[in-house]
């Protein structure tokens, strides 16, 4: 059973432009959470996914940002006219059936650089 | 609002030592607690899960305990080793939050030779 995944592993984007990060869940795992590391800080809760649904998108800026995980295919985090400020690591970890109570496993994460 | 806490923010030992980790959290209603490693520019590894219902889990080397009702939580490491060096995290899922992890700012830790 393979880990959770993500694409890139890293990802150079210039002022302006849109980054798009994917996350593959474990097999088997129906929910999806998008954490973001910024340089020097912690791990900050950004958007809680499931199947076709946004359960919690609390963490998550209210512009630029948005979050998908279609019926198919991989969870997708878009970030849009991207700014300097949005340099930072984005992890995706899933968990199985019961998120509150199940360990939550982390992919390798994204490092976005912005120029 | 809960709010994670770790304590030593770094930490240097020689080899060899034994060693603990601290982790205090402000609303003791969690479902579980977990510890994570984080080498330097790589993912988060988990190390153990507690269960609120649980006292302590323990893995090789490592021991984690739980005190929900004074909101503490230890990491112990047995007989430290270099490649023990990565920052430690640990995160706490808390009632009425859908799963999401609430994470302290880590434990430097450095093991010398």
């Amino acid at each position: 059973n393979a880990g959770v995944m993500q694409n890139p592993r890293h990802l150079v984007r210039r002022r302006g432009q849109e980054a798009r990060l994917r996350c593959s869940p474990m097999k088997g795992h129906s929910h999806v959470y998008w954490y973001r590391q910024l340089p020097e800080e912690g791990l900050k809760f950004m958007v809680y996914l499931q199947k076709e649904n946004i359960i919690d998108e609390s963490g998550m800026p209210k512009e630029r940002f948005s979050a998908e995980f279609p019926k198919e295919g991989p969870s997708i985090l878009r970030i849009q006219q991207v700014v300097r400020g949005d340099s930072a690591a984005y992890f995706c970890a899933s968990s199985p059936v019961d998120p509150e109570w199940d360990e939550q496993f982390f992919g390798p994460g994204t490092r976005l650089t912005v120029l | 609002k809960q709010e994670v806490t770790q304590i030593p923010a770094a930490l240097s030992v020689p080899e060899g030592e034994n060693l603990v980790l601290n982790c205090s959290f402000t609303d003791s209603a969690i479902y579980n607690l977990q510890w994570f490693r984080q080498d330097p520019g790589k993912g988060l590894t988990s190390l153990l899960l507690i269960q609120s219902s649980q006292r302590e889990q323990t893995s090789g080397r490592l021991n984690a305990s739980l005190d929900k009702s004074s909101g503490r939580s230890t990491l112990y490491i047995a007989a430290s080793q270099p490649g023990d060096s990565a920052t430690y995290l640990c995160a706490v899922s808390s009632y009425n939050q859908g799963g999401k992890l609430i994470f302290g700012q880590g434990t430097e830790l450095s093991v010398k030779p």
